[in-house]
């Protein structure tokens, strides 16, 4: 079973809309983490964010913020006012407790920004 | 931050060769390290997991023989695609990890086998 989901092939909006990108995980563990990656053309995986199971605040870094909720396994993230900088490809990742440095990637979410 | 140097960014090779890409860690020591492959508009697949002085441990599907691990060191683990055919061409990436700590992917290597 695909232990992350994301729905979302691509999605293209035009440059300083907000955009969502959704992240949907399966996990028998109470203990996990979720991640979410950045894959811009150039192909190299850029960090945005690591969050623990047993932290559920919402986080924000400047335009990015990101809403985890477990009562529906998403981990959600929003791009406020997009750039075009921020085409890219974004994978969610999920590691559990049994092997936290083995990471399932979800299929990934291809963002256009146009201008 | 920590860095994964992956070398090359990008090879062609003739069908039957083989090709050796390198990753590694600059200013941390990876206990282990992640090989990953990604096709064309697709995720990233778990190859194998590589622990250094040990044998790598290679995900179901993946031949050995053909993908050969090596991690003899805490800064240095290689990947060689053996006797490389076409279907061969994707994108591999590796990852560099300290324990149960953030992972550093290096920058990819695109493999286009001729």
């Amino acid at each position: 079973a695909q232990k992350v989901t994301q729905a979302q092939t691509e999605i293209s909006v035009v440059e300083k809309e907000d955009v969502t990108l959704d992240c949907v995980y399966e996990t028998r563990d109470t203990t996990y983490y979720l991640f979410w990656y950045k894959q811009p053309p150039s192909g190299e995986l850029v960090f945005l964010i690591r969050r623990n199971s047993f932290d559920e605040q919402n986080e924000i870094s400047g335009r990015y913020s990101w809403n985890f909720q477990k009562s529906t396994s998403s981990f959600n993230f929003t791009i406020t006012a997009s750039q075009v900088v921020d085409s890219a490809v974004y994978f969610c990742a999920l590691s559990e407790a049994d092997n936290f440095n083995k990471f399932y990637f979800g299929s990934g979410t291809k963002l256009n920004v146009k201008p | 931050g920590a860095v994964v140097s992956q070398h090359p960014s990008w090879v062609i090779c003739k069908s039957g060769t083989s090709v050796k890409i390198e990753c590694r860690s600059l200013d941390f020591q990876a206990t282990t390290m992640f090989w990953y492959r990604q096709f064309p508009k697709q995720s990233l697949m778990l190859m194998a997991t590589s622990n250094e002085g040990s044998k790598a441990t290679y995900e179901q599907g993946v031949e050995k023989d053909k993908f050969l691990i090596n991690h003899a060191s805490l800064t240095l683990s290689t990947l060689t695609v053996t006797s490389a055919h076409p279907e061969d061409s994707s994108f591999y990436i590796c990852r560099g990890q300290v324990e149960d700590t953030e992972a550093f992917f290096g920058q990819g290597t695109r493999l286009t086998v001729v």
